[in-house]
């Protein structure tokens, strides 16, 4: 059964940083790309980022650019993302998502995991 | 960036009726759409890609079609289980976006 869960949300003040860590079993996770996907209280879905099974693609949305680094560790089973100059816009439930393909992403989500809720207020 | 507009915002519907909604997208994304359903307090899930093929395990009430810049989605025949909101996904063109959603709640 695939499972995905996130971790490492909380309450950070603007400016700071947080890092999110998404530990995936099983699927063999390193045949699949990965992704983040936020939704703000209430709000729709926004994708966040991506990156590929090897990490040689890695994407982002231009609202977290620069500022948003995602990574992933095969080794591991693990997916993170690290957040830097966080913003009260980045307040947020982030779930991590994982592509349905083999190889070669697509870029929709198979499965989610239940998200980790990050909250930037002073 | 391709911007995905969904209709109606809201749909009100009595279990066993018939329920459509509409996604547009911008510009084409050819078959690249996917539809998720999300429940309160749950993750979505995923309903249908390539605009028309269900995901393993979705029953056939739903269906999807479409292509280039007008979808939608149908269910044939509304059960409870079904009230909740429903977002479409561009996965043709980076950045990935999704429609705003479709709520079909009980009339």
């Amino acid at each position: 059964e695939v499972q995905l869960v996130e971790s490492g949300g909380g309450l950070v003040q603007p400016g700071r940083s947080l890092r999110l860590s998404c530990a995936a079993s099983g699927f063999t996770f390193d045949d699949y790309a990965m992704h983040w996907v936020r939704q703000a209280p209430g709000k729709g879905l926004e994708w966040v980022s991506g990156i590929s099974w090897n990490s040689g693609s890695i994407g982002y949305a231009d609202s977290v650019k620069g500022r948003f680094t995602i990574s992933r560790d095969n080794a591991k089973n693990s997916l993170y993302l690290q957040m830097n100059s966080l913003r009260a816009e980045d307040t947020a439930l982030y779930y991590c998502a994982k592509d349905p393909a083999h190889g070669v992403a697509v870029y929709y989500f198979d499965y989610w995991g239940q998200g980790t809720l990050v909250t930037v207020s002073s | 960036e391709i911007v995905m507009t969904q209709s109606p915002a809201t749909l009100s519907v009595s279990p066993g009726e018939r329920a459509t909604l509409s996604c547009r997208a911008s510009q084409s994304v050819s078959s690249n759409l996917a539809w998720y359903q999300q429940k309160p307090g749950q993750a979505p899930r995923l309903l249908i890609y390539g605009a028309s093929t269900r995901a393993t395990g979705i029953p056939a009430r739903f269906s999807g079609s479409g292509s280039g810049t007008e979808f939608t989605l149908t269910i044939s025949s509304l059960q409870s289980e079904d009230f909740a909101v429903y977002y479409c996904q561009q996965y043709n063109n980076w950045p990935l976006t999704f429609g705003p959603g479709t709520k079909v709640d009980i009339k």
